[in-house]
């Protein structure tokens, strides 16, 4: 199993709304990562987590919230969010920090 | 901080070229990743290099340390190499690739 899960593909919110992305992987990595990817842009990392601790964030505004609740996992909670955070969230692993990532297929999300 | 150039921007050419996909960074790197990603799609790593040559299928990438170069080729294109193809470093950062601009490859039938 060499995939990286992404869910929900599309997503549509308000900027009262909560809503919460997921990532999942079953490779045994150790490694984990959020990026953010505008329209015609390259991907801009966002946090990385290390054997389920936060190790990066990119001085991302708090309204968005990683979590890492074990190994396989990743949550990026997202509330109050702005027109201009719409974009593909990108989810990504790697074994360990020297290795490939593999990334997901990513969430599109609007926030009207 | 590594700048990343790729070039060209923008490539068309039709089912069967030889196409060629440039990368030059401008800081000693550790490894070196070549990435696709389908439009409105999601991003497959195709290679991860540090030194020499890796060929997978269609798909030859090279890297030159010295000149601070590599290079993506892709043998008998055909329309579904259609892409943008991304070059990434990792530099002294475990973690952190710094991503070029990427190359809009359109392979036409």
């Amino acid at each position: 199993d060499t995939e990286v899960t992404q869910t929900p593909k599309h997503l549509v919110m308000g900027m009262t709304n909560k809503k919460s992305l997921k990532c999942e992987q079953h490779m045994g990595h150790r490694a984990m990562y959020w990026y953010k990817q505008k329209a015609k842009k390259p991907p801009e990392l966002m946090f990385v987590y290390s054997y389920e601790k936060l190790s990066i964030n990119e001085s991302v505004p708090s309204r968005f919230s990683p979590e890492c609740p074990n190994s396989s996992l990743l949550n990026l909670h997202l509330h109050a969010l702005q027109p201009e955070d719409s974009a593909l969230y990108l989810c990504a692993s790697s074994r360990t920090s020297t290795e490939t990532q593999y990334f997901g297929p990513g969430t599109r999300l609007l926030v009207l | 901080k590594n700048e990343v150039e790729q070039s060209p921007q923008n490539l068309t050419a039709q089912e069967g070229e030889f196409i060629t996909i440039n990368c030059s960074y401008s800081v000693g790197i550790s490894a070196l990743h070549w990435l696709q990603q389908h439009p409105g799609g999601g991003i497959v790593s195709l290679f991860m290099l540090s030194s020499g040559k890796k060929k997978h299928g269609r798909l030859i990438a090279t890297i030159n340390i010295q000149e601070k170069h590599s290079s993506l080729h892709i043998t008998a294109s055909h329309p579904r190499d259609s892409a943008v193809y991304i070059c990434a470093v990792r530099g002294g950062s475990n973690y952190k690739l710094t991503f070029g601009k990427g190359t809009l490859l359109t392979v036409n039938p």
